[in-house]
C-alpha cells in the first residue's frame, strides 16, 4: 500500500519562529489534505491541496504532485499552533478514503 | 452551518460488550466515513457509507459494522469489544461533487474498553 511519511516527527519552536513540515508519499494521489489535531483530538482542516500553492493567514502549503511531496509552512508561530499536524492523501479510485501520514508533533514555547 | 457532530463524547465499556457510536454529517454532505485513531498514531480508515450502503472498507474485522440513514447520519457498531478497540473514533463527512472530496471531521468519541 501507499506510504505517507512526514518529517520531522517532532518539532519544538519558540513563539515567533517559522517552520516547514514535509509530507512524502510513495504513489500518485488524487487529493491531499493537511490537518491540525488539537490537544482535544479535533482534526481541523488547514488545506485541501492536490497541487499548487495556497495561503491562509500565517499558514501556506505547496503540493508538487509529480514529485510526490507536500510542504506546510507556518510563519510567526504561536502557542496555539501546538498539536499534531497530519497530511492525508486520497488514492485514485478510492473516493473520500484518506490515508494519513505519520504526523509531526509541534510544540511552540514562550 | 452545522459541522460534523458525534455522540457520545466519551464511553467506557467492558470487554465482550457491544457499542454504538453516532455521527451527523456537515449540512449538505452525503458521504460519511469512520476512522479509528489509537493513541500516538494517525487515524485509520474503517469504512465509508454513501446512499445508505457501505461503499469502501478498510482492514477491520466484521465485528465493526455500520449503517447510514436516509438523512445521511450514520452509526458505527462494534461487537465483542476487545481491549485493543480502545481508541478515538472519528467520523468524517464529504460531498460527492465532481472530484472535490474534501473531508470534514467531527470531534470524535473516545472509547475506553476495560
Amino acid at each position: 500500500g501507499i506510504q505517507v511519511e512526514q518529517s520531522p516527527p517532532d518539532l519544538i519552536l519558540q513563539e515567533g519562529a517559522n517552520s516547514t513540515l514535509r509530507c512524502n508519499f510513495s504513489d500518485s494521489v488524487n487529493n491531499l489534505q493537511w490537518f491540525h489535531q488539537n490537544p482535544w483530538g479535533q482534526l481541523i482542516n488547514l488545506f485541501y491541496i492536490p497541487s499548487g500553492t495556497k495561503q491562509n493567514g500565517r499558514l501556506s502549503a505547496t503540493t508538487v504532485a509529480t514529485e510526490r511531496y507536500s510542504l506546510l509552512y507556518i510563519s510567526s508561530s504561536q502557542t496555539t499552533d501546538s498539536g499534531v499536524y497530519f497530511c492525508a492523501v486520497e488514492l485514485p479510485g478510492t473516493a473520500s478514503k484518506l490515508t494519513f501520514g505519520t504526523g509531526t508533533r509541534l510544540q511552540v514555547t514562550l | 452551518d452545522a459541522g460534523v457532530t458525534q455522540s457520545p463524547t466519551h464511553l467506557i465499556k467492558t470487554r465482550g460488550q457491544q457499542v454504538t457510536l453516532r455521527c451527523s454529517p456537515k449540512s449538505g454532505h452525503d458521504t460519511v466515513s469512520w476512522y479509528q485513531q489509537a493513541l500516538g498514531q494517525g487515524p485509520q480508515f474503517i469504512f465509508q457509507y454513501y446512499e445508505e450502503e457501505e461503499r469502501q472498507r478498510g482492514n477491520f474485522p466484521d465485528r465493526f459494522s455500520g449503517h447510514q440513514f436516509p438523512n445521511y447520519s450514520s452509526e458505527l457498531n462494534v461487537n465483542a469489544l476487545l481491549l485493543g478497540d480502545s481508541a478515538l473514533y472519528l467520523c468524517a463527512s464529504s460531498l460527492v461533487l465532481g472530484l472535490d472530496y474534501e473531508q470534514y471531521f467531527g470531534p470524535g468519541t473516545r472509547l475506553t474498553v476495560t
